[in-house]
């Protein structure tokens, strides 16, 4: 399978819990994004990387989430002490760089429930 | 006023008939255009994307752009039942920022 790939695909955790997820791009795509999704809205930007360098943070990923991608490859997003708002599905989706190559192409998302 | 607004639908469409989606967005700077076909649990598939004035088409699927009138259309014809999904429009506002805004989707129902 070359898509995007996301791990875990759901995750449920007590509000308070640290959760960590993954995703792998498309292997030559050199940026990566995150997003997150409500019921019934649009995704929302979270951040961007292009190789291994963050180069965009939206206002909406407070100090409790981070996200990393120490090698270009694979990225983690963490969130820190959940609380029950950032239940959400967590979409990553890749691109490679390039005037007309810029389309972005999602995984299957993590959905996270905090209880 | 959002960033990118599209009916939220539903809409229905007999089957065979010809869907129009529409959207509009509130960036005159904006260069890119993006339509994305989301299953109910699934994730965004992108489907097509314009950049330029007019129409671009792929089978079925045919997106308009008009930036004057910072409008984005996307046209299904001979609609068929597995086209029901909801339609998410995005904009990329420059070839410097990356980041993708999202409409809140139009619910589109084909009707056999």
């Amino acid at each position: 399978d070359t898509g995007v790939s996301q791990n875990p695909r759901h995750k449920i955790t007590k509000r308070g819990q640290n959760v960590t997820f993954r995703c792998d791009p498309i292997s030559e795509h050199n940026r990566l994004y995150w997003y997150r999704q409500t019921l019934g809205q649009g995704p929302e930007f979270l951040t961007y990387f292009q190789n291994e360098a963050q180069l965009e943070k939206s206002r909406l990923l407070s100090d409790r989430f981070s996200a990393e991608r120490p090698k270009g490859s694979f990225s983690t997003l963490e969130i820190q002490r959940t609380e029950q708002g950032d239940s959400a599905m967590y979409l990553c989706a890749s691109s490679t760089q390039g005037v007309r190559l810029d389309e972005q192409f999602f995984g299957p998302g993590t959905r996270l429930t905090v209880l | 006023q959002k960033e990118v607004e599209q009916n939220s639908g539903p809409l229905s469409v007999p089957e065979g008939a010809i869907a129009s989606l529409n959207c509009t967005y509130s960036d005159r700077g904006s260069q890119s255009f993006f339509w994305y076909r989301q299953y109910s649990g699934k994730s965004p598939e992108l489907i097509m994307f314009i950049y330029s004035n007019g129409d671009k088409e792929d089978g079925r699927f045919t997106a308009q752009l008009n930036k004057a009138s910072q409008y984005v259309s996307l046209l299904i014809r001979d609609s068929q039942p597995s086209d029901s999904a909801t339609y998410l429009c995005a904009v990329k506002s420059n070839f410097g920022n990356e980041k993708l805004t999202f409409g809140t989707g139009t619910r589109l129902t084909i009707i056999p």
